[in-house]
């Protein structure tokens, strides 16, 4: 299947820092990725939809500006947690949809980025 | 929107034995139904997805059945083994492309 790759796998931070997470689509393009937040022995709640030159589309609930997100290429997008707090400790993974080309309209999601706000 | 519950949240089998998770979904806009296994402190990795134009569909130990007029969709696993042990999600979406609605998750572990 398709790969996608996240970066950092964990990160740690001081309360008030920001934090980037980069997530790569490797062997294909991405026109949409997703960003999700996961809590322990939780299911996975999307926070937003990142189109590729355009803005994303946050859920409801979601502070777009505390969540920036930038999808500058068909590859890359990135997550930045602004000012983070230890109530944004968690678990977020990004998913990329894989269309086009023969291969089945799917998403493959990448492997989670630990964030630790202490 | 599109509400996804499923059941059920925990289950124990022995090896070689059958597992079965079910999934009901609300909306009958949606078209696309895939099921993710996650293991500890990785992402879903995508085990077999089905389309609303078929019924059934089979890859080696791993099935899913999907009953659209009862809007429910079943994930199958027969011959289990220790390394099945995971945590498994269905999904609902009314095209891959578009978002999904996850279920709550099922913790499958597979006794040796």
């Amino acid at each position: 299947g398709a790969v996608v790759s996240q970066h950092p796998s964990r990160v740690i931070c001081k309360s008030g820092t920001s934090v980037k997470i980069e997530c790569r689509s490797l062997d294909f393009q991405a026109t949409t990725m997703f960003w999700y937040r996961q809590f322990p022995k939780q299911s996975l709640m999307l926070m937003a939809t990142s189109n590729e030159g355009s803005k994303a589309t946050y859920e409801q609930g979601v502070e777009k500006d505390k969540f920036l997100i930038n999808h500058a290429s068909l590859t890359l997008s990135t997550l930045t947690v602004t000012s983070a707090h230890p109530e944004d400790s968690s678990f977020y993974i990004c998913s990329a949809r894989l269309s086009g080309g023969g291969s089945p309209d799917t998403q493959y999601f990448g492997p989670g980025t630990r964030l630790t706000v202490l | 929107g599109e509400n996804v519950e499923q059941h059920p949240s925990t289950l124990s089998v022995q090896e070689g034995d059958s597992a079965v998770i079910k999934c009901t979904y609300s909306d009958s806009a949606s078209n696309y139904f895939p099921w993710y296994k996650q293991e500890l402190g990785k992402g879903p990795q995508l085990i077999i997805d089905i389309r609303s134009n078929v019924g059934e569909k089979k890859d080696q130990r791993i099935a899913v059945t999907l009953n659209k007029t009862a809007k429910h969709f079943s994930l199958h696993i027969t011959e289990t083994q220790p390394e099945d042990s995971a945590v498994y999600f269905c999904a609902a979406s009314i095209s891959a492309g578009n978002q999904f609605y996850f279920g709550t998750g099922t913790s499958l572990t597979v006794i040796p």
